[in-house]
């Protein structure tokens, strides 16, 4: 079965400053990967994903991830938090079109001034 | 907005009791997901529908059941409530399968008193 591990549950980083928050998957079969963002009392908004093709995948408000399969990982990056970028932030997994998706236990990313 | 919705946004009721979830997908999509979210546990899949039939169950208590309808809403049923069932509960929605990934509701929050 497959399953997500997103190390580290609160990140926090400086305005201006890298964003990278980690995920690695567990999966026998090539997977689907994504990225979901939760502001407070809000659903889950896909940031982007991944199926198939190129492998650096770039999504919405300027973050990016990319797939490497030798490492297992899917690792989301923004070259310069800003202040609406504090949120929870969930990876999630699937091993193909018909399996629900997997999510990891999320990051909460807090961006100081 | 999401386009998908979900009523009502805010529930309390008292443990041994029974209520029903309600959500309307996006237009279009064919499959609905629902999804347990609480501060342990994180995002735990229920059970999916697809244009009527449960296609796919999850970490789903018996004392849970859920319906498509024919005009596609889906409605989650939780009865013989217990104070550990308190959570936000989301339905998502895709147009077929997990490639497209999936669009959420802004859940409904249930507290069990």
């Amino acid at each position: 079965a497959q399953s997500v591990t997103q190390l580290g549950s609160h990140v926090s980083v400086s305005e201006g400053a890298l964003v990278l928050l980690r995920c690695n998957y567990s999966s026998s079969v090539p997977p689907y990967l994504f990225w979901y963002v939760q502001y407070p009392n809000q659903g889950l908004q896909l940031l982007l994903k991944y199926t198939t093709g190129a492998t650096l995948v770039k999504g919405i408000n300027g973050f990016e991830a990319e797939f490497k399969k030798s490492e297992t990982s899917f690792h989301l990056t923004k070259p310069s938090a800003h202040m609406s970028d504090a949120a929870e932030y969930f990876c999630a997994v699937s091993t193909s079109g018909n399996t629900p998706l997997v999510f990891g236990k999320g990051t909460r990313l807090s961006v100081i001034a | 907005d999401s386009g998908v919705t979900q009523t009502p946004k805010h529930l309390i009721t008292a443990t041994g009791q029974r209520v029903t979830l309600r959500c309307s997908p996006r237009s279009g999509d064919l499959s609905v997901y629902w999804y347990q979210q609480s501060l342990d546990q994180g995002l735990q899949f229920l059970i999916q529908y697809y244009n009527g039939e449960e296609r796919a169950k999850g970490n789903i208590l018996e004392r849970f059941s859920a319906q498509q309808f024919p005009d596609l809403h889906s409605e989650l049923n939780l009865s013989s409530l217990e104070l550990g069932d308190s959570a936000l509960y989301f339905c998502a929605s895709s147009p077929d399968s997990t490639y497209y990934g999936y669009t959420f509701g802004s859940g409904t929050r249930l507290t069990v008193v």
